[in-house]
């Protein structure tokens, strides 16, 4: 079966500027999760989805981060404008549920912004 | 809150000898802990899981964790480690208290030597 998909992989962008990125989840998977891993530290959860409806964003900064998932399949994060302590990896994750213990990531989208 | 803690920044260890890296937790009640590998530019990927029972639980690539609740710990271990074991380790709980969401420690990085 297909992986978690994730693009780009790779992104530079100024401070200020806005940035999209993309997700696509594993075929059936209902939750999906956006993470930010920042250079040494674990991966913290932004935003968790169920189907296209928001379970957890407590930790997603919302004055400048937005995350959709309109047909509960694809995903967008996007970060408008950015700040430097925005880079870092942003990893998304897919699972069969919510009662699901294993979550499946994607290969990232590493981010600097300069 | 739900967290897990791994003491220890880098773990360098011969090739063929035993490879143990640490984690210990704080959770209210039962425990669901975690462990994921991250290779270079790729994603995390799962290893073992203890939700329950045996407190001996194996996993991937030859991998066990040993979960020790008298001392709160949920130490990785493989018998005798190998170069390609080189990776960055994470430990993980399960926050039931926060929407189920996995809380990650900062990560180990482990450097077989050959």
């Amino acid at each position: 079966e297909a992986g978690v998909a994730q693009s780009p992989r790779y992104k530079i962008i100024e401070k200020r500027q806005s940035v999209a990125f993309w997700c696509n989840p594993i075929s059936g998977h209902a939750t999906l999760y956006w993470y930010q891993q920042i250079l040494g530290q674990g991966p913290k959860l932004l935003i968790q989805f169920q189907n296209n409806g928001v379970v957890d964003d407590s930790q997603l900064p919302k004055d400048r981060f937005s995350a959709e998932r309109l047909k509960g399949v694809d995903s967008t994060l996007k970060i408008q404008p950015a700040k430097l302590e925005d880079s870092a990896v942003y990893l998304c994750a897919s699972s069969p549920g919510l009662a699901s213990y294993e979550q499946y990531f994607g290969p990232g989208t590493r981010l600097t912004v300069t | 809150a739900q967290s897990v803690a791994q003491p220890e920044d880098q773990v360098n260890v011969a090739e063929g000898n035993p490879l143990t890296v640490k984690c210990t937790y704080s959770v209210s009640g039962n425990p669901y802990l975690f462990w994921y590998v991250q290779y270079p530019n790729r994603g995390l990927q799962f290893l073992l899981k203890y939700i329950t029972g045996d407190n001996l639980v194996k996993g991937s690539y030859g991998f066990e964790a040993e979960f020790n609740k008298s001392q709160t710990s949920f130490h990785l271990k493989k018998p005798s480690a190998l170069v390609s074991d080189s990776a960055l380790y994470f430990c993980a709980v399960r926050d039931v208290y926060g929407n189920n969401r996995l809380a990650f420690g900062k990560g180990n990085q482990v450097v077989v030597i050959p």
